[in-house]
């Protein structure tokens, strides 16, 4: 089975300044896929970014980049010039690319981050 | 267009009653999924449809938990007999279909608490 770990419980960052969140995963599988959610207080979870396994360049959307390490299994978000309005739990999420596996999320444990103006 | 939506938004419960928490999809999507999140589990997966597909159900924690999908749009999540750590936030998603590709869609969610 595939696990999905955050070992960042909270972190806090400065109005416009940079912060990164870790993931690491374990699976077995060739061809996955992960995501990072942000979970607002309104409990609607929204997709931040995702990475295609198979693909070596980091994925990047406006000022959120991963870093990608597919070897060290690690999958970090870096948040850059960060904003008030990310102040949000952060999730992590794997996702196989076939199998009995396919279809459903495996997420992390969360990570809370506070942004200070 | 509009999104996934969720009811009840809170649903307050005495333990050994049953509850139904509803989902409505984004129109056009062929993928359900049903998550919980919970204080001492994180978030879960329990289940999801595609299309005519039988459902994965291998998330369901006990046989007291139940979902059907009517017409391949709303769905329904049945607890029965509800203790007191089923307490959580239960969260539907949905997705144009269950490729990898798709995006989940998220609902807001619906917090139970069994007293």
């Amino acid at each position: 089975a595939q696990t999905v770990t955050q070992s960042q419980p909270e972190m806090s960052v400065q109005e416009a300044e940079t912060v990164t969140l870790s993931c690491t995963y374990d699976t077995s599988e060739s061809d996955y896929y992960l995501f990072w959610y942000k979970q607002p207080p309104s409990r609607q979870m929204i997709l931040v970014i995702r990475q295609e396994a198979y693909k070596q360049q980091n994925a990047t959307e406006n000022r959120f980049s991963v870093n990608f390490q597919k070897a060290a299994k690690s999958f970090s978000l870096k948040i850059s010039d960060s904003q008030l309005g990310d102040a949000a739990m952060y999730f992590c999420a794997y996702r196989s690319g076939g199998g009995t596996s396919y279809g459903k999320l495996t997420f992390g444990q969360g990570t809370i981050l506070t942004v200070h103006p | 267009g509009a999104g996934v939506s969720q009811s009840p938004s809170n649903k307050v419960t005495e333990k050994g009653k049953d509850v139904e928490l509803r989902c409505d999809p984004i129109s056009g999507h062929t993928a359900l999924y049903w998550y919980r999140q919970s204080l001492g589990q994180g978030l879960e997966f329990l289940i999801y449809f595609q299309g005519n597909s039988a459902p994965d159900k291998s998330g369901l924690p006990s046989d007291r938990f139940s979902a059907e999908r009517t017409g391949g749009s709303v769905s329904t999540l049945t607890i029965q007999r509800t203790q007191q750590e089923d307490s959580a936030v239960y969260l539907c998603a949905s997705s144009l279909t269950s490729g990898t590709y798709n995006e989940q869609f998220f609902g807001p969610g619906t917090r139970l608490t069994v007293l």
